[in-house]
């Protein structure tokens, strides 16, 4: 079986630059989740879908992230215009509900220079 | 505010030995728990779960014990096997809410 697929693997761009990733989940899995994890910290939740409904955004910096689910399988995220802080590590899990364990992908390390 | 913790940022165990991950939160509402393993350049792994309904779960190599009066819980790998060496980190989350909330994780080292 198939894991969660990301791309690219590594992004380097200048700052004020926009970039999106690209986030493929496991077959049949329905919740999908976007993470940020910065160096030396756990993943943060940044949003989660349900299907192609976005159910919890809350810590998605809505200014210039955004994200979408098309037909509730693949997902991409968007950030315009970046920052050098958004520099870190994305990651992408799935799970085929809800409540059960998600399953990760092996992100996107992005670098704003 | 940190509502899960794992004070411990690295620990060096003897091939063999018994390995004890730490992790401590302190938000009472949490009732689910989860234990992730990542390798360098790769995603988090899932290890190990427990629900707040019981003290204990067992997985081969692994167990997972949670003590809810003392909101601790904590990953006991024996025997530690130098694949191990990795950073873990736990998770907690309420019922309902479906957000996984990640310690900083700690790094384990088997030492062959």
């Amino acid at each position: 079986e198939a894991g969660v697929v990301q791309s690219p693997r590594y992004k380097i761009i200048e700052k004020k630059q926009p970039v999106a990733f690209w986030c493929n989940p496991i077959s049949g899995h329905n919740t999908l989740y976007w993470y940020l994890q910065n160096l030396g910290q756990g993943p943060e939740l940044l949003i989660r879908y349900e299907n192609e409904e976005a159910v919890d955004d809350s810590q998605l910096p809505k200014d210039r992230f955004s994200a979408e689910r098309l037909k509730g399988v693949d997902s991409t995220l968007k950030i315009q215009p970046a920052e050098l802080g958004d520099s870190a590590v994305y990651l992408c899990a799935s799970s085929l509900f809800t409540d059960t364990e998600a399953f990760f992908g092996q992100g996107t390390r992005l670098t704003v220079v | 505010d940190q509502q899960v913790k794992q004070n411990s940022p690295s620990l060096s165990v003897q091939e063999g030995r018994i390995s004890i991950l730490n992790c401590d939160y302190t938000n009472s509402m949490f009732d689910y728990f989860l234990w992730y393993k990542k390798y360098p350049a790769e995603g988090p792994t899932f290890l190990i779960s427990i629900s707040s309904i019981k003290d204990k779960n067992e997985d081969g190599r692994f167990t997972v014990f949670l003590n809810k009066s003392a909101k601790h819980l904590s990953l006991h790998i024996v025997p530690s096997q130098p694949g191990d060496s990795a950073v873990y980190f736990c998770a907690a989350s309420t019922s309902g809410t479906y957000k996984y909330i990640f310690g900083t994780g700690t790094r384990l080292k088997v030492l062959a």
